[in-house]
């Protein structure tokens, strides 16, 4: 089965500081990879994805890159907030009909965003 | 207001009994999930549902079960038989469409005791 490692498990940054988050997956047939937040005690909630015939997507201050090629995606956040600190998981799916919230997580990174 | 509700939000087990965790949605999706999470790691899918009296174990279904006889609705229930079931569980759901992430609830935190 797919098999999504994430990279570093802890980020700590100034504000104001850029941030980046890296992940690999092992499954070439995955086709869609988002990224979830997760605030202390809540439900994950979507930040941004992407699908596996686009390299590069941009929202605001954050944005994700992938490379098929080398399997992995990364998530970049710029002029980071105290209130981007959180728990942040990047995922891999095949996608497809109702399959996208088939996932399978990475371990995730506790960013703290430092004033 | 469209989402998903997860309830309760603490439970507390005996040992050896069985308990029901309950997930609504009304974003009328017809795929649902569940997940747990357990401290420090990523989420891991236990059991997931496309379509209304259909459903399929995921990575970690062992000592659980669970039941999809309405759209809105996808209940677990932890059994006796799960070794550790104290864990953080998150139900989610999506649709094929324009907007296909899945959304999650606040989830479920369940303790053994």
């Amino acid at each position: 089965g797919e098999n999504v490692e994430q990279h570093p498990s802890t980020l700590s940054v100034q504000e104001g500081d850029s941030a980046v988050i890296k992940c690999t997956y092992s499954d070439s047939a995955s086709n869609y990879f988002p990224w979830y937040k997760q605030e202390l005690g809540k439900g994950p909630q979507l930040i941004i994805d992407i699908r596996s015939n686009v390299g590069e997507k941009k929202d605001q201050r954050i944005a994700v890159t992938l490379n098929k090629t080398a399997k992995h995606f990364s998530l970049h956040i710029t002029e980071t907030q105290p209130e981007d600190s959180a728990v942040y998981f990047c995922a891999a799916s095949k996608g497809g009909g109702t399959s996208y919230g088939k996932l399978t997580f990475g371990q995730g990174t506790i960013l703290t965003v430092h004033p | 207001d469209g989402g998903i509700t997860q309830s309760p939000k603490y439970l507390f087990r005996k040992e050896g009994q069985n308990v029901t965790l309950s997930c609504e949605q009304n974003l009328n999706h017809d795929a649902m999930y569940w997940y747990r999470q357990d401290p420090g790691q990523g989420l891991r899918l236990i059991y997931y549902s496309q379509i209304v009296n259909d459903f399929q174990k995921g990575d970690i279904a062992e000592g659980y079960s669970v039941s999809r006889e309405k759209k809105e609705s996808f209940p677990l229930t932890v059994t006796s038989a799960q070794k550790n079931p104290t864990a953080f569980y998150l139900c989610a759901s999506s649709q094929q469409g324009a907007r296909t992430e899945a959304f999650f609830g606040q989830g479920t935190r369940l303790t053994v005791v």
